[in-house]
């Protein structure tokens, strides 16, 4: 089973309308950890957010926002005002904590967001 | 802001021939990881190196992959015969370990290294 499902393969989205990229995950730990990352045409990953397990609030930064929301598996990223500049592949990861052995991260499939000027 | 080091950015390489990917992680860190990402598909995680040895590793991770930090800065893997399927880009990433939980704080995957096997 996938621990990380991105649902959304390929969103298009006209400039400046808002667009929420849906985050699935699984897991069994009580401690574990969220990620976004952005991945432009250029390949590098970009760090967007890093949540815990334990702090569920919402967090805003500029145009993106992030819902965590535990009772659902969820942890969804939206970013308002879209730019062509948002365009790339964002990709959701888990990581839990598995104590001193290291923790790998469980990457999502992406989503592929074009914006279109 | 620390940066984790990879070098080269883009390697084309012979199919059967040996290729190492390097990696300079940050210099405080105590967790070294290698991922891998075929082109339009996810990041795959492919193995962990903590105190000198492997501590986790994916079926990806077979005889022909292996793992190094030859000095106190580098840690590198190495493909020993390549196939055309390894084409991909590598990430290289290392995490510090922090706070009472072991909460791995500072985790940083470098920019790559676009590996092309012709």
């Amino acid at each position: 089973a996938q621990k990380v499902t991105q649902a959304q393969t390929e969103i298009s989205v006209v400039e400046k309308e808002d667009v929420t990229l849906d985050c699935v995950y699984e897991t069994r730990d009580t401690t574990y950890y969220l990620f976004w990352y952005k991945q432009p045409p250029s390949g590098e990953l970009v760090f967007l957010i890093r949540r815990n397990s334990f702090d569920e609030q919402n967090e805003i930064s500029g145009r993106y926002s992030w819902n965590f929301q535990k009772s659902t598996s969820s942890f969804n990223f939206t970013i308002t005002a879209s730019q062509v500049v948002d365009s790339a592949v964002y990709f959701c990861a888990l990581s839990e904590d598995d104590g001193d052995t290291g923790n790998q991260f469980y990457f999502g499939t992406g989503t592929s967001l074009t914006v279109i000027p | 802001e620390p940066e984790v080091t990879q070098t080269p950015s883009h390697q084309v390489t012979q199919m059967g021939q040996e290729v190492i990917l390097r990696c300079v992680p940050i210099s405080n860190h105590l967790y070294f990881y290698w991922y891998r990402q075929i082109l339009g598909q996810k990041v795959e995680f492919l193995v962990s190196f903590y105190n000198n040895e492997i501590s986790e590793k994916s079926e990806i991770f077979d005889d022909q992959f292996s793992v190094e930090r030859p000095d106190g800065s580098n840690f590198t893997l190495k493909i020993r015969s390549t196939k055309l399927e390894d084409s991909a880009m590598y990430f290289c990433a290392s995490s510090a370990l922090q706070g009472a939980l072991g909460e791995r704080h500072g985790y940083t995957f470098g920019s790559g290294t676009r590996l092309t096997v012709v």
